[in-house]
């Protein structure tokens, strides 16, 4: 069974710095992989996705992220973040195009000015 | 194009009490999902319906949980009775199979207290 682990709990990060939210996920074969942010007393909110093709994959809000195979790894990145960047953050894995989902534990960004 | 909608947004109950949440998914959307997420964990799939017929219900409590989709549109998910490790908030979401992959969209959420 597939599986997702995001090894931080809280990150703290100053307004204007770059951000790196870490993911490994555990799948036999080719995942389907996610980023979801959740703002307090929200639903969860797609952020990315990436089912194949360029490996660096484009979402709203100014994120990015990488799908590294050789490391299962599906790191969450943003250049400059803002203060309503804080929120929990989660990664997801599916195994098929219509599959349901895994999340990892999340992780709670906070935003320092 | 509405969002995913819910209701209750809170419900506090005692233990060994029933509770029902209703959701309304995008419209034409034809996958329905519901979660469960306690407090400092990811969502957890607890039933997935395609039209309204059940794709994947293995992780659902049965004994205790029960959950409908009539029409293959609005959905309801009930708990009878309910348990203090029941405290949670249910997420439903919802999905179009035509293309774009499997693109969830949450609802805002019922946050359940069990007493």
């Amino acid at each position: 069974a597939q599986s997702v682990t995001q090894p931080d709990i809280h990150i703290t990060v100053s307004e204007g710095a770059s951000l790196e939210l870490r993911c490994n996920y555990s799948y036999g074969a080719t995942p389907y992989l996610f980023w979801y942010v959740q703002s307090p007393g929200q639903g969860l909110q797609l952020l990315l996705k990436y089912f194949s093709g360029d490996t660096l994959v484009q979402g709203i809000k100014g994120f990015e992220a990488e799908f590294k195979r050789s490391q299962s790894s599906f790191n969450l990145r943003k250049p400059s973040v803002h203060w309503s960047d804080a929120a929990e953050y989660f990664c997801a894995v599916g195994t098929g195009r219509y599959s349901t989902l895994t999340f990892g534990k999340g992780t709670m960004l906070l935003v320092s000015p | 194009e509405a969002g995913v909608a819910q209701s209750p947004r809170y419900k506090i109950i005692e233990k060994r009490q029933s509770v029902a949440f209703w959701c309304n998914p995008i419209s034409g959307h034809a996958t329905l999902y519901w979660y469960q997420q306690i407090l400092g964990q990811g969502p957890k799939l607890l039933i997935q319906f395609q039209n309204n017929g059940v794709v994947d219900d293995s992780q659902l409590p049965k004994d205790r949980f029960s959950a409908e989709r009539l029409k293959g549109v609005d959905s309801t998910l009930k708990i009878q009775p309910a348990k203090l490790e029941d405290s949670a908030v249910y997420l439903c979401a919802s999905s179009s199979s035509r293309g774009g992959g499997n693109e969830q969209f949450f609802g805002p959420g019922t946050r359940l207290t069990v007493l």
